[in-house]
């Protein structure tokens, strides 16, 4: 069975780019999480969907990160303009709706790097 | 101010070794998880404790949640290099999901 899959894996870019991050959960799978993880503050939540709405985007840092949910099998995670504190690996989740013990699900990460 | 506190930050143990590495909170929280992440992948869930002085075998590893339901421990026995990676801990409390930094365990052959 397909895990989550993120694209790209790694991206390089100079800061004042836009950076467009996707995502494709489990199929099947209600709820969908973006998080952002570094060395000096671990794993952090930016926003959750479920049923494609946003629930609690308290995590987005500021307005130059946006993120949306189109589908059920879609969602992107955008970084306008993008500067350098932005580099981290970012992840996306996915899980069944309702049960927060429900396992999450992550993908493997985009690696982002700005220059 | 962090609301879950692992520790130890890093660890590094001979192979054979037993080890414990710790989650800690001031605040009570309905449910944890234990997360491990390999370099390059995104964390795997381990398992998930409930109830106050739960305690949960998986193989060599030994999961218990406080009594209190504010702190947490993973006890390893003879540990492995197949162990290496970083162990999470999650939390849900009020509907909010908080992860801890980790801690960075490396077993050596």
């Amino acid at each position: 069975d397909a895990g989550v899959i993120q694209s790209p894996r790694h991206e390089v870019t100079e800061m004042g780019q836009e950076v467009t991050l996707r995502c494709k959960p489990i199929s099947g799978h209600n709820s969908l999480f973006w998080y952002r993880q570094t060395m000096m503050r671990g794993l952090e939540l930016l926003i959750y969907f479920n049923n494609n709405v946003p629930i609690d985007d308290s995590g987005m840092p500021e307005d130059r990160f946006s993120a949306k949910m189109p589908n059920a099998s879609f969602s992107t995670l955008k970084i306008q303009p993008s500067e350098p504190r932005d580099s981290a690996v970012y992840f996306c989740a996915s899980r069944t709706t309702g049960d927060s013990n429900q396992p999450q699900h992550f993908g493997d990460g985009t690696r982002l790097s700005i220059l | 101010t962090q609301l879950l506190e692992q520790s130890p930050q890093f660890l590094s143990i001979q192979e054979g070794e037993n080890l414990t590495v710790y989650c800690n909170s001031s605040s009570v929280f309905s449910s944890l998880q234990w997360y491990r992440q390999e370099p390059g992948e995104g964390p795997v869930l381990l398992v998930t404790v409930v109830t106050g002085g739960e305690v949960k075998k998986l193989k060599r590893l030994t999961f218990q949640f406080g009594d209190a339901r504010k702190d947490s421990s993973l006890h390893i026995t003879a540990a492995q290099p197949g162990d290496t990676g970083l162990y999470l801990c999650r939390m849900n409390r009020d509907d909010k999901i908080i992860f801890g930094k980790g801690t960075r365990l490396h077993i050596l052959p």
